[in-house]
């Protein structure tokens, strides 16, 4: 089963805009959320994470919002510029675990 | 700092084959992890080894094995390849798991 999941495969917004990712997840074990973000032809680079005692962490352009009772986070890019064009990975895990459960990918486009 | 290193970037085997794919890092971190990166499918965890000398199973283990040499290097072999196993490959490091991740450049894997 898909423990950890992003229903959008795709996402296109204009630059300076607003782009909101969103993942969600079925295991409530899981309590430390990651997002990366994947070039193509490049391995993913961490991009921002949070912890569950936490519902909001900001860096820069990019905050993530996590709702524990609705089992959902989101990745908010504010303003979206051409060089986030990329796919954005969710990922979960456990503290007391050992790896990390990845979601599909969202490709997102911001056109100039 | 070369960070996460994989060689080769791209492979072509037939079916039956046998190659190892190699993966370093020189972060001195702990875990190691093999993913495959397969359209729509996320990554998905092959093996990791949580610490010099343990290697476990992940997701997708079958038809795969890997060897822990050192603290340095993850090896990731395929004894007898299979057209499903056409990917791309990632290696990842983390100083201690389930933490931060740093992904390797990945290797493409072509299976005729």
């Amino acid at each position: 089963d898909q423990q950890v999941k992003q229903n959008s495969p795709s996402l296109s917004v204009q630059e300076g805009r607003i782009s909101i990712l969103n993942c969600d997840y079925t295991n409530s074990m899981f309590d430390y959320f990651l997002w990366y973000k994947k070039y193509p032809a490049e391995g993913p680079t961490f991009l921002i994470s949070i912890s569950s005692i936490k519902d909001k962490n900001e860096d820069g352009r990019f905050t993530v919002f996590l709702n524990k009772s609705a089992k959902h986070l989101s990745l908010h890019i504010v303003p979206s510029q051409p060089g986030d064009s990329a796919v954005y990975f969710c990922a979960a895990s456990e503290s007391s675990g050992s790896r990390l459960t990845f979601g599909e990918g969202t490709q997102l486009t911001v056109n100039p | 700092n070369a960070g996460v290193t994989q060689t080769p970037k791209f492979q072509v085997l037939k079916t039956g084959q046998s190659m190892t794919l190699q993966c370093a890092q020189d972060m001195n971190h702990n875990s190691m992890y093999w993913y495959r990166q397969d359209p729509g499918m996320g990554l998905r965890l092959i093996y990791y080894s949580a610490s010099e000398g343990t290697t476990d199973k992940g997701e997708v283990p079958n038809g795969y094995n890997v060897s822990r040499l050192n603290k340095r290097e993850f090896s990731l072999r395929l004894e007898s390849a299979a057209p499903s196993q056409t990917s791309v490959y990632f290696c990842a490091s983390s100083e201690v798991a389930p933490e931060t991740q740093y992904f390797g450049p990945g290797t493409r894997l072509l299976v005729l």
